[in-house]
């Protein structure tokens, strides 16, 4: 276990759903992440945030929509989704200022959009 | 923008024998971090090894070393004594030092050890 964790591990919706996606993590780091992998192309990253602010939105289609109440929790909002939003969604988490720069990732949410 | 490339989708291992996995990277940055991640079946990706550019002797963590060719951009990561434990996919990754930590990922290496 890195110490991340993510709610739900799967998830099938439809597109006219309104789902979410949970991710936590207890090792005091400050910066969180959202990555999308999908098979055979490299992890895309979606959003990071450092100490609750968005720093990073990497061109990610409004119906993703993140939020970060505080630093230790993540959620990704989702609302009319595609079926090629079908990916595994992982979470990391990394301190701002350590010299080993890792990213600490979470099991990640399989997303099934039918 | 930095691209990664791993040109190896999958390659396979005998037990205890030892395997390198390639990757190559572009950047006009003279100072960056690589990484080597696995992630193994339905596991947590975690971190195996990390390079940073700056340094020129080569990283080693136990049965896991790279070879840095920094002229070349190449970052391979060599397995010796393979164990059925390190089937997984691999990812080679790239980030700068002075930019926010963004994590460019290529996309990876499917190794199969076999007993």
């Amino acid at each position: 276990e890195t110490g991340v964790t993510q709610t739900p591990r799967h998830l099938v919706m439809g597109m006219t759903n309104k789902k979410s996606l949970k991710c936590e993590q207890h090792l005091g780091h400050n910066a969180m992440y959202w990555y999308k992998q999908s098979a055979k192309k490299p992890l895309e990253l979606m959003f990071v945030y450092n100490f609750k602010e968005q720093t990073e939105n990497n061109s990610v289609p409004s119906r993703f929509s993140p939020e970060c109440p505080n630093s230790s929790h993540l959620f990704l909002h989702l609302h009319t989704l595609q079926p090629e939003d079908s990916a595994l969604y992982l979470c990391a988490s990394s301190k701002e200022g350590q010299l080993t720069y890792e990213q600490y990732f979470g099991p990640g949410t399989r997303l099934t959009v039918t | 923008a930095q691209t990664v490339t791993q040109s190896q989708p999958e390659m396979s291992v005998q037990e205890a024998e030892t395997v390198t996995l390639s990757c190559t990277y572009d950047t006009s940055e003279s100072n960056y971090y690589l990484f080597w991640y696995k992630q193994p079946p339905s596991r947590q990706m975690i971190l195996v090894i990390r390079q940073e550019a700056y340094k020129q002797q080569n990283a080693t963590e136990n049965r896991f070393s790279v070879n840095f060719q920094k002229a070349a951009k190449s970052f391979s990561l060599k397995i010796s004594d393979s164990q059925l434990g390190d089937t997984a996919m691999y990812f080679c990754a790239f980030m700068n030092s002075g930019g926010y930590q963004k994590v460019t990922f290529g996309t990876g290496t499917k190794l199969q050890v076999i007993p």
